[in-house]
């Protein structure tokens, strides 16, 4: 039983333009959100995240959007550079005490020349 | 800049094998959590402990056990290596905020 799903395995996108990716979820619960980027043998590295309490959150080039009415988020990437292309994880969180995050499967994003 | 180190990067075992790996936070963490990524299935969390000799089972504890005898260190072990537990290891870490710290991931293959 998903409860984040990232329904789309893969993205491309040409360099200088907008790359977004989606990402769904089940749980009504969940009240944080974030995304995380992974290149190739690496472990992911945090890129941002969103309260429940918020619908937008930016940071440079890259801007969250959550609809909770639709249990949906999006990764805005403008523009998109060589060095984004990576694997994107989205994940969700319910405050509590072991602060568990659920990833989705993955996004691999793909910037093209 | 929170530190998160893992014992090795690659690692090829045999089956039936015990296999250690080994996760150090330098920030004084309270939380650390193990997952393996493979493809197509994202991370999914094997083990977590959210203080020194405590532990919590995650979504895919099944042939993994771990111990927490230091706050910094977090091991990860394998019992008995099986083929399908061929996998990228990923040890992370978190204390006071939601984000969490990865470190650089094992490459485990058994054989």
């Amino acid at each position: 039983d998903q409860q984040v799903k990232q329904n789309s395995p893969s993205l491309s996108v040409q360099e200088g333009r907008i790359s977004i990716l989606n990402c769904d979820y089940t749980n009504s619960m969940f009240d944080y959100f974030l995304w995380y980027k992974k290149y190739p043998a690496e472990g992911p590295t945090f890129l941002i995240s969103i309260s429940s309490i918020k619908d937008k959150n930016e940071d440079g080039r890259f801007t969250v959007f959550l609809n909770k009415s639709a249990k949906h988020l999006s990764l805005h990437i403008v523009p998109s550079q060589p060095g984004d292309s990576a694997v994107y994880f989205c994940a969700a969180s319910v405050t509590n005490r072991d602060d568990k995050i659920i990833f989705g499967k993955g996004t691999r994003l793909h910037i093209l020349p | 800049d929170v530190k998160v180190t893992q014992s090795s990067r690659y690692l090829v075992k045999r089956t039936g094998e015990k296999v250690f790996l080994e996760c150090v936070q330098d920030m004084d963490h309270e939380n650390m959590f193990w997952y393996r990524q493979d493809p197509g299935l994202g991370l999914r969390l094997i083990y977590f402990s959210y203080d020194v000799k405590m532990k919590e089972k995650g979504d895919i504890p099944e042939g993994y056990s771990v111990s927490r005898e230091k706050k910094e260190r977090f091991s990860l072990i394998l019992e008995s290596a099986s083929t399908n537990q061929t996998s990228m290891y990923l040890c992370a870490t978190n204390g006071g905020v939601r984000e969490q710290y990865f470190g650089p991931g094992t490459r485990l293959t058994v054989t």
